[in-house]
């Protein structure tokens, strides 16, 4: 069973306006979790990362937000560009030696 | 140019015939790690090293073998492949050392069973 679910296999956004991704986890040891961007034939690379004792994290355009409570997590694009176009996948770990990601969410940002 | 190298980039073979994906890093990273990414399922963990002559299971070891004999090296051995184990996979790598950074990954092996 997943323990890492992001449940929206897709997203369309308008350039300009916001991205919300989201992402649930059911395992509560978790206390690092990260964002990774991945275009087509290529591998995916680090946008972002959280830990267990923040609950939001900038950096620049990209914001994530953590929910521990309701085990959430979601990452904020403002203002979308159509470059951002890619798929995403979050990510916990509870020792930072094994990673568990989700399914990932295709971002299409329109121009 | 710090990276990492996986090869080959694609590969179809054969049930049964042993393979062997290489991975290499430059960047002295003591971690490293391979990952399968399938539809629907997202990236999963096979192996991980946390530095040379160590290895652990991740979530989906079955079917791999890993080494670690220098650090800048993780190859991954698929002893007797089967058409389950088609997937797209991905070497990492990152530092460790109490910090906790982000990994790096390569470009990604393409591989068919047949």
């Amino acid at each position: 069973d997943q323990q890492v679910k992001q449940n929206s296999p897709s997203l369309s956004v308008q350039e300009g306006r916001i991205s919300i991704l989201n992402c649930d986890y059911t395992n509560s040891m978790f206390d690092y979790f990260l964002w990774y961007k991945k275009y087509p034939a290529e591998g995916p690379t680090f946008l972002i990362s959280i830990s267990s004792i923040k609950d939001k994290n900038e950096d620049g355009r990209f914001t994530v937000f953590l929910n521990k409570s309701a085990k959430h997590l979601s990452l904020h694009i403002v203002p979308s560009q159509p470059g951002d176009s890619a798929v995403y996948f979050c990510a916990a770990s509870y020792n930072f030696n094994k990673f568990y990601f989700g399914s990932g969410t295709k971002l299409n940002v329109k121009p | 140019e710090a990276q990492v190298t996986q090869n080959p980039r694609y590969l179809i073979t054969v049930t049964g015939k042993k393979l062997t994906v290489t991975c290499s890093q430059n960047m002295n990273h003591e971690y490293m790690s391979w990952y399968r990414q399938d539809p629907g399922l997202g990236l999963r963990q096979i192996y991980y090293s946390m530095n040379v002559e160590v290895t652990d299971k991740g979530d989906v070891p079955e079917g791999y073998k890993v080494s670690r004999k220098e650090k800048r090296n993780f190859p991954l051995i698929l002893e007797s492949p089967s058409p389950n184990q088609t997937s797209l996979y991905f070497c990492a790598s990152r530092m460790t050392g109490g910090l906790r950074t982000e990994a790096f990954f390569g470009q990604g092996t393409r591989l068919t069973v047949v």
